[in-house]
């Protein structure tokens, strides 16, 4: 079974950094592109940034173009986003996903994992 | 491109036959799919590319449309469907969600 779990998010200052983390299981992880999704809370789903299996890839949003960066460890199955220069609207939960189908960098999400939140406040 | 579901708010009860629309600012193909999430929880994907179910996912849903114009269907309300949907649309650039539409007991 396919198993997603997010990790390293808290409360940060405008301004500052975190790393969230995403821990896979149960699939060939260099197989699969990965992505990350936010949810500011009481609202919508908001695509932040994707990456291919082999990470030669990566794509972002508009909203953190510049200040957030996409890795992975395939050899850990680990999904990375690096978040700098945060800023209050970057409050949310963020969702790490699968891409459904192997090679591929777009695609529909299946599946995802609980969620970590960031909060972004002094 | 932009992603319009109606309603936002649905209020149905158990047993009814429920349809969520999701309108594209532009043509997308068959490229939608829709996705139930509950309180707390990540989504889950529930149709792609337009009408193709998800395995495990309950023959009540389905969903059509293509083009600018897609529809959700749920027949025959389980308890454990009241919660939100979004569609989502994807291309060669970026991944686009509407709105949501939230389903509620009434």
């Amino acid at each position: 079974e396919v198993h997603l779990l997010e990790s390293g998010g808290g409360l940060v200052q405008p301004g500052g950094s975190l790393r969230l983390s995403c821990a896979a299981s149960g699939f060939t992880f260099s197989d699969y592109g990965m992505t990350w999704v936010r949810q500011a809370p009481g609202k919508g789903l908001e695509w932040v940034s994707t990456i291919s299996g082999f990470g030669s890839a990566t794509y972002y949003s508009d909203s953190v173009k510049g200040r957030f960066i996409i890795s992975r460890d395939n050899a850990n199955n680990i999904l990375y986003l690096q978040m700098d220069s945060l800023r209050a609207d970057d409050t949310a939960v963020y969702f790490c996903a699968k891409l459904l189908g192997p090679s591929r960098v777009w695609d529909w999400f299946d599946p995802w994992g609980q969620g970590t939140l960031v909060t972004v406040s002094s | 491109i932009q992603l319009t579901q109606s309603p936002s708010f649905l209020s149905a009860s158990v047993g009814d036959r429920v349809t969520i629309t999701c309108r594209a600012s532009q043509g997308i193909s068959t490229y939608l799919a829709w996705y139930q999430q509950k309180p707390g929880k990540g989504p889950m994907l529930l149709v792609y590319s337009t009408s193709t179910l998800q395995s495990g996912v309950p023959s009540r849903f389905s969903g059509s449309g293509s083009g600018t114009d897609f529809t959700l269907t749920i027949s025959g309300l389980q308890p454990e469907d009241f919660a939100t949907y979004y569609c989502q649309n994807f291309n060669s650039f970026s991944t686009t969600f509407g709105q949501g539409t939230r389903l509620e007991i009434k």
